[in-house]
């Protein structure tokens, strides 16, 4: 069964502490993998798009990577507004274009 | 650009009556519209897929007479909660995409609270 799997469920940073998160996924024949980031009680805003093993992208304290397997997104000196929780989702195998399968996040807490 | 709107922000009605939802792609037409669900530490969840002018896809028990999904224009889709339940609260969120482009984008999602 298609599966995506984010760790950790939660994680604490000290401003400028810089981090991985992790997103793990069972779909065969990906055909792309996003990132958003979700505030409390608002709807998720887009971050990246990646579409094969060893893409990257980045956007200021932020950089998404993609192996066959897995996606880690990088954060570099974190500051407490990057907290929030990040999900990852992918589309299912055999789907029409636009269906996503979620993780179940990772809520990111940067302290001051 | 890409931004999507959603009405109401949230909403308390007593159980049995309906509500409608409206989503809105503010600054371009979206071919393909997307309703989900989410329950409190919980992701999202798809509910059904609509495309402008056709029936909404719904997922699998997803009852489609009780969320009733129109997308009557490039630009508009309602999803109508009948018959409300308080079970069936929860965080309402759509997002829209165009067609030739995989990136979906989000509304602010609609607080439903049953009583």
């Amino acid at each position: 069964e298609d599966q995506v799997t984010q760790s950790p469920e939660a994680l604490r940073l000290q401003e400028g502490e810089s981090s991985s998160l992790n997103c793990s996924y069972t779909v065969s024949g990906l055909r792309g993998l996003f990132w958003y980031r979700q505030d409390p009680g608002k709807g998720p805003e887009f971050l990246f798009t990646l579409y094969s093993a060893g893409e990257e992208k980045e956007k200021e304290r932020l950089k998404a990577t993609l192996t066959k397997k897995e996606s880690f997104l990088h954060i570099t000196a974190p500051k407490p507004e990057d907290s929030a929780t990040y999900l990852c989702a992918v589309p299912p195998r055999g789907s029409t274009l636009g269906r996503l399968y979620f993780g179940r996040g990772t809520q990111l807490t940067v302290w001051p | 650009g890409a931004v999507v709107s959603q009405h109401p922000s949230w909403v308390i009605c007593k159980s049995g009556t309906s509500v409608k939802i409206e989503c809105r792609s503010l600054d371009f037409q979206a071919t393909t519209m997307f309703w989900y669900r989410q329950f409190p530490k919980q992701s999202l969840m798809l509910m059904a897929t609509s495309n402008e002018g056709s029936k909404a896809t719904y997922e699998q028990g997803v009852e489609k007479d009780k969320f009733l999904i129109n997308h009557a224009s490039l630009t508009l889709s309602t999803l109508t909660v009948t018959s409300a339940h308080p079970e069936d609260s929860s965080f309402y969120i759509c997002s829209a995409g165009t067609s030739g482009r995989d990136t979906q984008y989000f509304g602010p999602g609609t607080r439903l609270t049953v009583l």
